[in-house]
């Protein structure tokens, strides 16, 4: 069964710092990966989707990377603003079949 | 394009009623995806639809729990008789997968959520 894990579950920096959010997976027979970003009481919105031949993608201040023979996924996030203030979650797509990880709360303080 | 749609936002209901949620997908998506969200679980997938047709509910937690989809713009999630443990946000995604297994970007919808007391 496909697990993935994303540590820590909770990051606070103060703003303008590079983070780095990791996400790590059991099985790598996956199809794609996705970053969502999730606010409070909000849906979810799709930032960026890794085909498993790719090994990055881009998007503004976002890059995101794949590793899936060792099962693992990071977002880098350059310049963080308090606007970035939200829950990320990575889910590997199997079959279009999503598993999500628990996600990881962003605070960027001013 | 509005996105997808739920209905209601927020239900507050008792033990044992019927509960009927409702989700317009993106027109033109060909694949709609009902998911639930808790603190304790997470997201998890309950059922997906690719042309209107099921194709895994594996997710679905029992038999309390059914899902439609009589249309390409349609699908509801019923929960006949609901218990306290059924309350959690529920969401509707949809994407423009074609054929079933063809991953492609999910949209999700705002959530419902339900409390069940």
């Amino acid at each position: 069964k496909q697990e993935v894990t994303q540590i820590p579950a909770a990051l606070s920096v103060p703003e303008g710092e590079n983070l780095v959010l990791n996400c790590s997976f059991t099985d790598s027979a996956i199809y794609n990966l996705q970053w969502f970003r999730q606010d409070p009481g909000k849906g979810l919105t799709s930032l960026l989707l890794i085909q498993s031949s790719q090994r990055e993608q881009t998007s503004g201040r976002l890059n995101a990377s794949l590793d899936k023979s060792s099962g693992r996924s990071t977002l880098y996030i350059a310049a963080s603003q308090p606007g970035d203030s939200a829950t990320y979650l990575c889910a590997v797509d199997v079959n279009s079949k999503l598993t999500f990880g628990k996600g990881i709360t962003l605070s960027v303080r001013p | 394009d509005a996105g997808v749609i739920q209905s209601p936002r927020h239900e507050v209901t008792e033990m044992g009623q019927e509960v009927t949620l409702r989700c317009k997908p993106i027109s033109g998506h060909n694949s709609l995806f009902w998911y639930r969200q808790t603190m304790m679980r997470g997201l998890e997938l309950l059922i997906y639809f690719n042309n209107n047709v099921p194709i895994d509910d594996s997710g679905m937690p029992e038999d309390r729990f059914s899902a439609k989809m009589p249309n390409a713009s349609f699908s509801t999630l019923k929960i006949q008789p609901s218990e306290p443990r059924d309350s959690a946000v529920y969401f509707c995604a949809s994407s423009l997968a074609q054929i079933a297994g063809a991953g492609s970007t999910q949209y999700f919808g705002p959530g419902t959520r339900l409390t069940v007391l």
